[in-house]
């Protein structure tokens, strides 16, 4: 079966854009949670969705913020760009929430 | 403050030998354990988990270690295989198994020569 795609793969913007990415994750499941790599700082946890709600949140500014649809498909939007917040963003799936979680291959932001 | 520390950013090792991750930790709250493989380009490919009630884990030829007392986990890889080289990541969640939450190490480059 199709494994978790996540869109865009590779992204410029400039500091002080937004930024929209797109996680649609592998057919049945309902949990997804978003990663931010960076070298320094490694994998850290954005949020998590389950049912279009938010069950958990990482240490991130309030800039970043997330939804989740119906179809379980999830976004993540960065507003006001800084340089720092250039990394990949990885997604990841699971059919529940207590299930091993599947990760997409990631959408590498570069901030100018 | 770093919650799940893995020491040695790199390891190398010869084809057949075995492979030793560390990984440790400093929440004591932490109840399930994961290794997560990562190849270049791609996303992190879950390889093996252990919950804290347990202190063993095997598959295949991946086996995971857990040390409660030393807040202290490894994975090992017997034999290892070229096709095995990557950077592993370890990962902790206090959540029971519900993964959601994963608070992951930074990762150890493997290379295993031929």
């Amino acid at each position: 079966k199709a494994g978790v795609t996540q869109t865009p793969r590779y992204l410029i913007k400039t500091r002080g854009q937004q930024v929209t990415l797109s996680c649609s994750p592998i057919s049945g499941h309902r949990s997804v949670s978003w990663y931010q790599q960076t070298p320094g700082q490694g994998l850290q946890f954005l949020f998590e969705y389950f049912s279009e709600t938010q069950r958990n949140k990482g240490n991130f500014p309030g800039r970043f913020s997330g939804r989740q649809f119906s179809n379980s498909r999830s976004e993540m939007n960065v507003s006001t760009l800084e340089l720092g917040d250039s990394a990949l963003y990885l997604c990841a799936t699971a059919r529940d929430l207590n299930y091993e979680q599947y990760f997409g291959p990631g959408t590498r932001l570069t901030v100018t | 403050d770093q919650q799940v520390k893995q020491n040695s950013p790199s390891l190398s090792v010869q084809e057949g030998r075995i492979s030793i991750l560390n990984c440790d930790y400093t929440n004591s709250m932490f109840d399930y354990f994961l290794w997560y493989k990562k190849y270049p380009a791609e996303g992190p490919t879950f390889l093996i988990s252990i919950s804290s009630i347990k202190d063993k884990n095997e598959d295949g030829r991946f086996t995971v270690f857990l040390n409660k007392s030393a807040k202290h986990l490894s994975l090992h890889i017997v034999p290892s295989q070229p096709g095995d080289s990557a950077v592993y990541f370890c990962a902790a969640s206090d959540r029971g198994g519900s993964q959601g939450n994963l608070i992951f190490g930074k990762g150890t480059k493997l290379s295993v020569k031929p």
